[in-house]
């Protein structure tokens, strides 16, 4: 079946604006992630969901950065008033359910550019 | 906190030459280890993974053995081939927890 897949696949954006990116996860995944990977870094957790809400949002840089889940199945990163700390790819992964019994599957990433 | 700690790259080796990329990690608790490989242009994928202390995960001619004793989960392969050049991440997950990743080592492996 079909993977999890991000959209856009880049963005390029000026200092200052909001930027809002998609993730549509694998069916049937309850459980939905954000990472973050920043040039020369290793990824960073942002946010998990289990169904709609989010247990964890610990990983969020600021309160900039928000995101959401709609009908256990599509979710939105938020960025608002980007900053060119900002710039990095955003990877987005599912899972059946949350927990370490259960293989994350990554979508391909939207690059970020803030300029 | 949880953390994963793995060998510096770039790494450069010629084709079938013997591969190890060593990982490191501190947990509460015992959680599961993942290698995970991004080949050029492509998305995130998990490559090999085990779930408890002396478990080997295997894919693909690679392999990597859950040593708690030493808290290491070193990747190997015996004989590399130019379509193993990636960026591969070790990480680790335990409870209900998220992914902890090391920073990534860059693979080149030359004809």
């Amino acid at each position: 079946g079909a993977g999890v897949s991000q959209s856009p696949s880049n963005k390029v954006t000026e200092k200052g604006k909001d930027v809002e990116l998609r993730c549509d996860p694998i069916s049937g995944h309850t459980a939905l992630y954000w990472y973050r990977q920043r040039l020369g870094q290793g990824l960073e957790f942002l946010i998990y969901f289990q169904g709609n809400s989010a247990p964890d949002k610990s990983g969020l840089p600021s309160d900039r950065f928000s995101a959401e889940r709609t009908g256990e199945s599509v979710s939105t990163l938020t960025i608002q008033r980007t900053q060119q700390e900002d710039s990095a790819v955003y990877l987005c992964a599912s899972s059946l359910a949350p927990g370490q019994s259960y293989e994350q599957y990554f979508g391909p990433g939207t690059r970020l550019t803030v300029t | 906190g949880n953390s994963v700690t793995q060998m510096e790259g770039p790494v450069t080796l010629s084709e079938e030459a013997f591969l190890t990329i060593n990982c490191t990690y501190t947990a509460t608790g015992y959680p599961s280890l993942f290698w995970y490989v991004q080949y050029p242009g492509e998305g995130l994928q998990l490559l090999l993974k085990a779930t408890k202390a002396d478990d080997k995960g295997s894919n693909k001619g690679f392999e990597a053995t859950y040593r708690k004793e030493t808290t290491s989960f070193h990747l190997e392969k015996g004989s590399v081939q130019v379509s193993d050049s990636a960026v591969y991440f070790c990480a680790l997950i335990y409870g209900n927890e998220k992914l902890t990743f090391g920073t990534g080592t860059r693979l080149t492996i030359i004809p």
